[in-house]
């Protein structure tokens, strides 16, 4: 299966609380997951990304965990900034080298 | 380290024109990747090309077409274009392994 299923769609959190975005997918070869963000008419930036061998990577205010055996990754936000406000896209890649399948997206909101 | 360049970065084209749209890689990254944006649709995924070669295709008409030269850099044509075509096209590299999508700023494309 290709499908990578994300939620929540839309997110607001005040300043300074965590932010969850989680997504599943059904590709059991899949071996790659990043996560990008996109603000308003601006390309999609790599922001964190995690390897299959790997259950949890962190980088500073954010962490991606993934749990191959649920089939489901998730990326967290901490100490959120207004600066945070963004679509965030979780992907992945399967058995298909050069092809990252995309999630819908999730509209997250950073209230000062 | 030069990022993707995508141009042009606006194009506003006539139903039943065609367009060409060109993308230059991250230096030695060898694989170019070409996705649509739409508010509607999120990222679909047009095609990958990789030393030259179609390695992925997508589901999109024939009327979507690619190709990539020796230097890597890549060019994507839709001829007849219809208003549904409208959309932000992105691409995208990546290293031989497969890792660190990287994108392009996109060309805004315009059917009227």
């Amino acid at each position: 299966g290709e499908n990578v299923e994300q939620h929540p769609s839309t997110l607001s959190v005040q300043e300074g609380d965590s932010a969850v975005i989680k997504c599943t997918y059904s590709d059991s070869a899949s071996n790659y997951f990043p996560w990008y963000k996109q603000e308003l008419g601006k390309r999609p930036q790599l922001i964190i990304d995690i390897r299959s061998n790997v259950g949890e990577k962190k980088d500073q205010r954010i962490a991606v965990t993934l749990n191959k055996t649920a089939k489901h990754f998730s990326l967290h936000i901490t100490e959120t900034q207004p600066e945070d406000s963004a679509v965030y896209f979780c992907a992945y890649r399967g058995s298909t080298l050069g092809r990252l399948y995309f999630g819908r997206g999730t509209q997250l909101t950073v209230w000062p | 380290k030069a990022g993707v360049t995508q141009t042009p970065r606006y194009l506003i084209k006539t139903r039943g024109q065609q367009v060409t749209l060109s993308c230059s890689p991250i230096s030695g990254h060898r694989s170019v990747s070409w996705y649509q944006q739409t508010p509607g649709q999120g990222l679909q995924f047009l095609f990958e090309y990789f030393s030259e070669t179609q390695r992925n295709k997508g589901n999109f008409p024939g009327r979507f077409s690619g190709r990539q030269f020796s230097n890597s850099r890549s060019e994507m044509n839709v001829s007849t274009l219809e208003l549904g075509d409208s959309a932000l096209y992105l691409c995208a590299s990546s290293d031989r392994a497969g890792y660190g999508y990287t994108f392009g700023s996109g060309t805004r494309l315009t059917v009227v």
